[in-house]
């Protein structure tokens, strides 16, 4: 079993809908948890981190199920400059310095 | 604020040459990594290190060799390049339970 797992996708939505993802961990014991986004031939970029409780960042939320070990993203009124894929992050089962990524979730905005 | 700063952004090589890739990060972080990423596949950990002077490998670390004399720099470098390592290289950095900061990346293309 993988440590992090996602969906490839591709998420083909239009323009203003919903969207979301989810993504599993295999390590109880994680601490950290990140989602990140990545533009084709571009390096990741920290989109958000994710707190026990869920976080929200303007249209973007995020949360964390520790019992059933997913986190996920939820994206509301998609716009054509939220199409990337999305990396699921959580911290190594030896490390609270090494991370873990997802090989992402893919999503396509259309007009 | 530099961040991660990553040279050269583009290198072509002959099969058999070496060469060092070079990652500097102003942000006074412990960690730093180097990541590969192969078209359409998500990223692989060839080696990292938690401070200066300590190293130690990834899941992919044959062909690579790092070395971590400051806090700021942690260069790559390939021992005998080879058509296999033809591929995107990252370099990140955090500080512990961070997110990491990515370098911009090196398109390396060994023919």
């Amino acid at each position: 079993r993988k440590e992090v797992e996602q969906d490839p996708g591709p998420f083909n939505v239009p323009e203003g809908a919903t969207v979301a993802f989810n993504c599993t961990y295999s390590n109880s014991a994680s601490q950290s948890f990140f989602w990140y986004r990545q533009d084709c031939r571009k390096e990741p970029k920290l989109l958000m981190s994710v707190y026990s409780s869920g976080n929200e960042d303007g249209r973007f939320t995020a949360q964390l199920n520790r019992a059933s070990q997913y986190i996920s993203l939820l994206i509301r009124d998609s716009k054509l400059s939220d199409s990337a894929t999305y990396l699921c992050v959580v911290n190594g089962m030896d490390s609270s310095y090494k991370l873990i990524f997802g090989s992402g979730t893919r999503l396509l905005v259309r007009p | 604020n530099a961040g991660v700063t990553q040279t050269p952004k583009f290198q072509v090589l002959k099969t058999g040459q070496s060469m060092t890739l070079q990652c500097a990060q102003d942000m006074n972080h412990e960690y730093m990594s180097w990541y590969r990423q192969d078209p359409g596949m998500g990223l692989r950990l060839i080696h990292y290190s938690v401070g200066a002077g300590i190293t130690d490998q990834g899941e992919v670390p044959n062909g690579y060799n790092v070395s971590r004399s400051t806090t700021e720099d942690f260069p790559l470098r390939l021992l005998s390049a080879a058509p296999s390592q033809t591929s995107v290289y990252f370099c990140a950095s955090s500080y512990v339970g961070g997110g990491y900061t990515f370098g911009s990346g090196t398109r390396l293309t060994v023919v």
